[in-house]
């Protein structure tokens, strides 16, 4: 089965910055990756869908890039409503898997 | 607009079938995957598994052999199932819609395109 990791495993970053999460896929996946957002006692909610198409609704500030085992996913100028944890999720075949995470705070 | 909804019993013994219910509104049940996925407390998200409009389903490697994923189209819900049950096993739980897409008669699995709140069930005696 295909194993997902994410790096880094948390970060601190202050209002205005620009942050890289990356997410990695231990098989060429192509370009079937979602990125979630879960905000502190939230339920998770979907950023990006096929590693790089922005869901409605979700500020520009998000971006997604990458294809095959290479993803990331930036936010342009970090904002306090940002906190969170970001998740990537492997789709189009079973195990549908998550990464381990990457929590984002303020510093 | 679509909106699903846990419900079964917040607290399982340990060794006993834990079972949860989700209840789709909203849209309909038929052609898309529908999820199970869960997330014990402090930690990340785990998939358990889906099932589709057809009935087929998939299991997490990890948990295949005590998990079984059921749909009744007529009630609009579908169903999850974890025997023998330990303090590992808690957790919040979240049932979702998954899209798809289709290519040669087949469908695949997308992204998770809506949620529920989840339902935290706890495993002690």
């Amino acid at each position: 089965d295909i194993q997902m990791t994410q790096s880094p495993s948390s970060l601190s970053a202050s209002v205005g910055d620009r942050v890289t999460i990356t997410c990695r896929a231990s098989q060429d996946i192509r370009n079937h990756l979602a990125w979630y957002q879960q905000r502190p006692g939230k339920v998770p909610q979907i950023l990006i869908q096929s590693a790089s198409t922005l869901q409605s609704g979700v500020p520009s500030r998000f971006s997604g890039s990458g294809s095959g085992t290479h993803f990331t996913l930036t936010i342009s100028s970090l904002q306090p409503e940002d906190v969170a944890t970001y998740y990537c999720q492997k789709y189009n075949s079973a195990p549908l898997t998550f990464g381990p995470g990457t929590k984002v705070d303020l510093k | 607009q679509v909106q699903l909804q846990e419900s079964g019993p917040g607290l399982v013994k340990p060794s006993e079938t834990l079972s949860l219910t989700c209840t789709v509104s909203g849209g309909p049940i038929s052609t898309y995957f529908w999820t199970w996925i869960r997330q014990p407390p402090g930690k990340g998200l785990e998939w358990i598994g889906h099932i589709n409009y057809s009935g087929r389903t998939n299991y997490s490697p990890s948990l295949k052999s005590r998990v079984t994923i059921s749909m009744d189209t007529s009630k609009k819900e579908f169903s999850l199932k974890v025997n023998s049950v330990t303090t590992a096993d808690t957790a919040v739980y979240y049932c979702a819609r998954v899209g798809f897409s289709y290519d040669s008669g087949t469908h695949y699995p997308q992204e998770i395109q809506y949620w529920g709140r989840g339902a935290l069930v706890t495993v002690s005696s």
